[in-house]
């Protein structure tokens, strides 16, 4: 079955701890992206990649780094959490071949991160 | 850049009635077009998606988006809403530009279903 994968799904911590959110795709996609949703926002796009190696900012990268050194995963990293960070994160992936019916934007389940 | 407008953050609607969602895009050429849904504690459910030709969209769940690019409109409908529908739905926008890379995403309509 085609899917996101992320892990934790529910994550409650404390300020300046450092964690890493996980995020696995099984279906060869180039493109990977994290996004954040906040109430009244929508989902802001915090950091993406292109491929191996490859990544670039979002609209809101501060405070967030990101690695992509195998295709399929896309850990998202917050290396000092601060309160301002908890939000719902979402992972998704495609396979940028090119607009179609087939390519689609696959999400993950979402992870809820507190920070304390 | 390109940016999205969801003019009703909540909209509540009789069950059988029809329902209009509306989206406004800013984008100076012809944009690609989405339509999520999120239920309560879930993730997001791609409704629809534009990127060329016939302007009326047909997705899943009975749903349909008309791109009106005169109005740079996006607005989801549905002729009868089931109880299920109530959820969040987010209008998204993407360019060919930076297809596969970005979507911006509008603020969210939460849609209440009553009996």
């Amino acid at each position: 079955e085609a899917q996101v994968t992320q892990n934790p799904r529910y994550l409650i911590t404390v300020t300046g701890k450092k964690l890493t959110v996980t995020c696995s795709q099984n279906m060869n996609h180039e493109y990977m992206s994290w996004y954040r949703q906040d109430p009244g926002l929508g989902l802001r796009q915090i950091y993406y990649s292109m491929n191996v190696e490859v990544t670039d900012k979002g609209d809101v990268p501060e405070g967030y780094k990101v690695s992509r050194k195998e295709k399929r995963n896309f850990p998202l990293i917050l290396e000092s959490p601060s309160p301002n960070q908890t939000s719902l994160y979402f992972c998704a992936s495609i396979s940028g071949a090119g607009p179609s019916s087939t390519d689609t934007q696959y999400f993950g389940p979402g992870t809820r991160l507190t920070v304390l | 850049a390109q940016s999205v407008t969801q003019p009703d953050i909540h909209i509540t609607v009789s069950e059988g009635a029809s329902l209009e969602l509306r989206c406004n895009y800013s984008y100076g050429a012809t944009p690609y077009l989405f339509w999520y849904v999120q239920s309560p504690g879930q993730g997001l459910q791609l409704l629809l998606k534009y990127f060329s030709g016939d302007t009326l969209v047909q997705g899943i769940k009975g749903f349909e988006a008309e791109f009106k690019r005169s109005q740079s409109s996006f607005n989801l409908r549905k002729p009868s809403v089931h109880w299920s529908d109530a959820a969040e739905y987010f209008c998204a926008v993407g360019t060919p530009m930076e297809y596969g890379n970005k979507l911006v995403f509008g603020a969210g309509t939460i849609l209440r279903v009553k009996s």
